[in-house]
């Protein structure tokens, strides 16, 4: 079935650090993996996706890496900032279904101390 | 360029009322997916409508849930006969007219219902 599974559920980090988030997902033919970040209140805002065709991803401070073989892809923010704190999700499209709903992980609620 | 942009953001409903949420997407865009996210959770797939076509209700409710996106207007999720679990946020996203699995889906802010 479709299923994506997400760790940790939280993360704290000292600002400057680095953090890492990572998911699995269960069906090989997943081939769309987008992470949103969710401020309180707030709707999820897309930070950054990779598609199945690549290994990684980077922009600026924020990276993706995908391990097809592994079926397994993760989140990893450089230098983190007191404003990197939110909650955290990553997704996965299985193409079978029809225009390409998203399966989400639980989340990660990222704590940035200062 | 608005983004996708959802009404009302805080809608409060007794037990037994209608609560209607409306999306409309980002311009351009002419797909419309609808996902809802219970407290303390992640969100969930409800349903995905293209102009005047429903093409995956999978995760709506089989009762008291229905959406519609009309030639003209936004898309509308509407809950009849409202209980106390359909408290969440209701979140729609849009995407390209492309539509192809991969295609990205924008957020907008989302509609808070509390069911008192």
């Amino acid at each position: 079935g479709e299923n994506v599974e997400q760790h940790p559920s939280t993360l704290s980090v000292q600002e400057g650090d680095s953090a890492v988030i990572k998911c699995t997902y269960s069906d090989s033919a997943s081939n769309y993996f987008p992470w949103y970040k969710q401020e309180l209140g707030k709707g999820p805002q897309l930070i950054i996706d990779i598609r199945s065709n690549v290994g990684e991803k980077k922009d600026q401070r924020i990276a993706v890496t995908l391990n097809k073989t592994a079926k397994h892809f993760s989140l990893h923010i450089t230098e983190t900032q007191p404003e990197d704190s939110a909650v955290y999700f990553c997704a996965a499209t299985f193409p079978y279904n029809q225009g390409g709903k998203l399966i989400f992980g639980q989340g990660t609620e990222l704590s940035v101390k200062p | 360029n608005a983004g996708v942009m959802q009404n009302p953001r805080h809608l409060v409903r007794r037990r037994g009322q209608e609560a209607r949420l409306r999306c409309s997407p980002m311009k351009g865009h002419s797909h419309v997916y609808w996902y809802r996210q219970l407290p303390e959770e992640g969100l969930k797939f409800m349903v995905y409508l293209q102009k005047e076509n429903i093409i995956d209700e999978s995760g709506m409710p089989k009762e008291r849930f229905s959406a519609e996106f009309p030639k003209e207007g936004p898309s509308i999720l509407r809950i009849q006969q409202v209980v106390r679990g359909d408290s969440a946020a209701y979140f729609c996203a849009s995407s390209p007219q492309r539509a192809m699995s991969t295609d990205t889906q924008y957020f907008g802010p989302g509609t808070r219902l509390t069911v008192l």
